[in-house]
């Protein structure tokens, strides 16, 4: 199984809401990421776990909450969000979270915040 | 000197030609250059990949040129097919690194 799973595929959230994206691996990969990607712009790093430890935030606003509950699984908590976070959320997972380690990326959650 | 500058923006082949991407980077600590391919509603995926102690690496009809001296790499798609259709990433990233650097991307349409 090489596939990277992510849920909903779609969601429309108003500004107040609170939601949860869902991402799952069954690779045995221990490295797991958070991706931005707006349209027509490549894809921008947002949090990074490595043996189910958070190694990397790129300053990504207290709006967006990563949390990982297993080696599998890779949950991103919404809150609060503005209209300018409307985007493509990825999730990725590599063996390792050194970057010679290929990224599987997942098909994504488009994300339309009103 | 984080940058990596990818051209053109976008690019139509007719099918059978040869399509070329452009890439650039700053940054002489970058020791791993790969290309990725990301179809409409999908993830980007891995196509290619090159580290800079070898000037060209080909995996079937995908070629990356490099040159080390310039600061540069190219990708070259031979026998250009519609199925390639597709936005193209460059990338560079440092091998203790965890975060990979993108080019801007490039969006291919092979024209049948």
């Amino acid at each position: 199984d090489t596939e990277v799973t992510q849920t909903p595929k779609h969601l429309v959230m108003g500004m107040t809401n609170k939601k949860s994206l869902k991402c799952e691996q069954h690779m045995g990969h221990r490295a797991m990421y958070w991706y931005k990607q707006k349209a027509k712009k490549p894809p921008e790093l947002m949090f990074v776990y490595s043996y189910e430890k958070l190694s990397i935030n790129e300053s990504v606003p207290s709006r967006f909450s990563p949390e990982c509950p297993n080696s599998s699984l890779l949950n991103l908590h919404l809150h609060a969000l503005q209209p300018e976070d409307s985007a493509l959320y990825l999730c990725a997972s590599s063996q390792g979270p050194n970057s010679y380690n290929e990224q599987f990326f997942g098909p994504g959650t488009r994300l339309t915040v009103l | 000197q984080q940058q990596v500058k990818q051209s053109p923006q976008s690019l139509i082949v007719q099918k059978g030609g040869i399509s070329i991407i452009n890439c650039a980077y700053e940054n002489t600590a970058f020791d791993y250059f790969p290309w990725y391919q990301q179809f409409p509603g999908k993830g980007p995926a891995l196509l290619i990949a090159i580290r800079p102690d070898v000037s060209e690496k080909k995996e079937g009809r995908f070629t990356i040129s490099f040159n080390k001296s310039a600061k540069q790499f190219s990708l070259h798609i031979m026998d250009s097919q519609p199925g390639d259709s597709a936005t193209y990433f460059c990338a560079a990233t440092y091998s203790s690194a965890s975060k990979i650097i993108f080019g801007s991307g490039t969006r291919l349409s092979i024209r049948p």
